[in-house]
């Protein structure tokens, strides 16, 4: 079946430490976003890339770093300077060549939660 | 601006209808969304509605749309406690982007 798979489903972080959270997707979709989501508040953009080779910041980058060299994947680097990384991080995927609400509407993996050793 | 707007939190009763309210306010959108998220996992797609549109309808889900005030509701008609999640409204705008703005969530407790 398709979808987007997100790994590790847990993952720790040590002080001074950068971790790689792992987004991939067989949907043959070019754009590809990052969110964090905090209790009780909604999703922030971190980055976000229309096509491979190329991304844009979002509301929240400071701290965080992405790659696009293959569209079907797009990892997030939560780096050392991201002082308060504790959060669930969504990654989503959308179809930008087809126009339409239902083609366009963003698909989501199942999250990971990021914690503070 | 760019914000989304929901109420935190509702409560019914299994059975009864419920309805999560949304305000939005840039004009320019295109598409409107409505995402279900259980707890601890990823955000499903509901339903949406164009723009133009005024009403859509998807089996016990019916969306309304009033553009004038820039006002998105989601009603579910008959209640069931599997209903239990946060419920995101989402908009994008005209802009060639993809990217999606979304509220902070409401969060629906049914009560048996």
């Amino acid at each position: 079946d398709g979808g987007i798979t997100q790994s590790p489903k847990y993952l720790f972080r040590k002080e001074g430490q950068n971790v790689t959270l792992s987004c991939e997707q067989n949907l043959n979709h070019d754009a590809m976003y990052w969110y964090r989501q905090d209790p009780g508040q909604g999703l922030r953009l971190i980055y976000y890339s229309q096509i491979v080779n190329d991304f844009q910041k979002g509301d929240i980058a400071e701290g965080y770093s992405v790659s696009r060299e293959k569209k079907e994947s797009f990892p997030l680097t939560v780096t050392s300077a991201q002082k308060n990384p504790t959060a669930f991080y969504l990654c989503a995927s959308s179809n930008r060549k087809t126009p339409g609400a239902a083609q366009e509407a963003q698909h989501f993996g199942d999250g990971t939660r990021l914690s503070i050793l | 601006g760019e914000d989304v707007e929901q109420s935190l939190f509702l409560s019914v009763r299994e059975g009864d209808s419920s309805v999560i309210n949304c305000t939005y306010t840039d004009s320019s959108s295109t598409y409107l969304y409505w995402y279900k998220q259980e707890p601890g996992a990823g955000l499903q797609l509901l339903t949406y509605i164009f723009s133009n549109m005024d009403m859509k309808q998807d089996q016990r889900l019916t969306v309304l749309l009033n553009k004038k005030d820039k006002h998105l509701s989601l009603r579910i008609a008959d209640t069931q406690t599997g209903d239990s999640a946060i419920y995101f409204c989402a908009e994008k705008k005209s802009s060639n982007t993809g990217k999606l703005i979304f509220g902070q969530g409401t969060t629906l407790q049914v009560k048996p």
